[in-house]
């Protein structure tokens, strides 16, 4: 079975600064998807950024980009130029064909941005 | 363009009654996914369910949930005889598998069931 590991329960950050969130896979699959969700206050799931396995390098998107090993099957988020709007709890996710792809969530972590 | 919708939104039921939770998907979109997120937890995959057919159902407890999407109006998941260990916040993503996988599941805002 899949499983996803945040290894941070809790993180801060100053604002303006550049924070990484770490994450690690399981997977014997050789293709699947990588995804990063935010989840503020409100619950709503937003979308972060995501990678296909297959792709090495790694994606961006404004100031969010990851460090995609696929060896080491970890895929970190770093946000740069921390906002106080980034508060919020941080997901990785992952899947393939294997789970009718299906997200498989981390047990998240907490990000908390200070002015 | 309306997004995923899920009602209601808060849901608070006695132990032993039912809940049905609802969810419309993206327009367009034939295929949910109903998750669940516990208290200090991440999302876990309950059922991913095309119109009128069940896809994928591991993730459901064997006993007590249901989930179904009819051809018609939204899919609804189903909980009969509610227990404490039941509360929890309850996820629907719409998905249109014609797009890939890569391209992303959108989310409705949860239904918040508190079981007392």
């Amino acid at each position: 079975a899949q499983t996803v590991t945040q290894s941070q329960p809790e993180m801060s950050v100053q604002e303006a600064e550049t924070v990484t969130l770490s994450c690690t896979y399981d997977t014997s699959e050789n293709n699947y998807y990588l995804f990063w969700y935010k989840q503020p206050p409100s619950r709503q799931m937003i979308l972060v950024i995501r990678q296909e396995a297959y792709k090495q390098q790694n994606a961006t998107e404004n100031r969010f980009s990851v460090n995609f090993q696929k060896a080491a099957k970890s895929f970190s988020l770093k946000i740069s130029d921390s906002q106080l709007g980034d508060t919020a709890m941080y997901f990785c996710a992952f899947k393939d064909s294997n789970s009718g792809y299906a997200l498989n969530f981390g047990k998240g972590t907490s990000l908390l941005v200070t002015p | 363009n309306a997004g995923v919708m899920q009602n209601p939104r808060h849901l608070v039921r006695r132990r032993g009654q039912e809940a049905r939770l609802r969810c419309s998907p993206m327009k367009g979109h034939s295929h949910v996914y109903w998750y669940r997120q516990l208290p200090e937890e991440g999302l876990k995959f309950m059922v991913y369910l095309q119109k009128e057919n069940i896809i994928d159902e591991s993730g459901m407890p064997k006993e007590r949930f249901s989930a179904e999407f009819p051809k018609e109006g939204p899919s609804i998941l189903r909980i009969q005889q509610v227990v404490r260990g039941d509360s929890a916040a309850y996820f629907c993503a719409s998905w249109d598998p014609g797009t890939g996988p890569y391209n992303e599941q959108f989310f409705g805002p949860g239904t918040r069931l508190t079981v007392l």
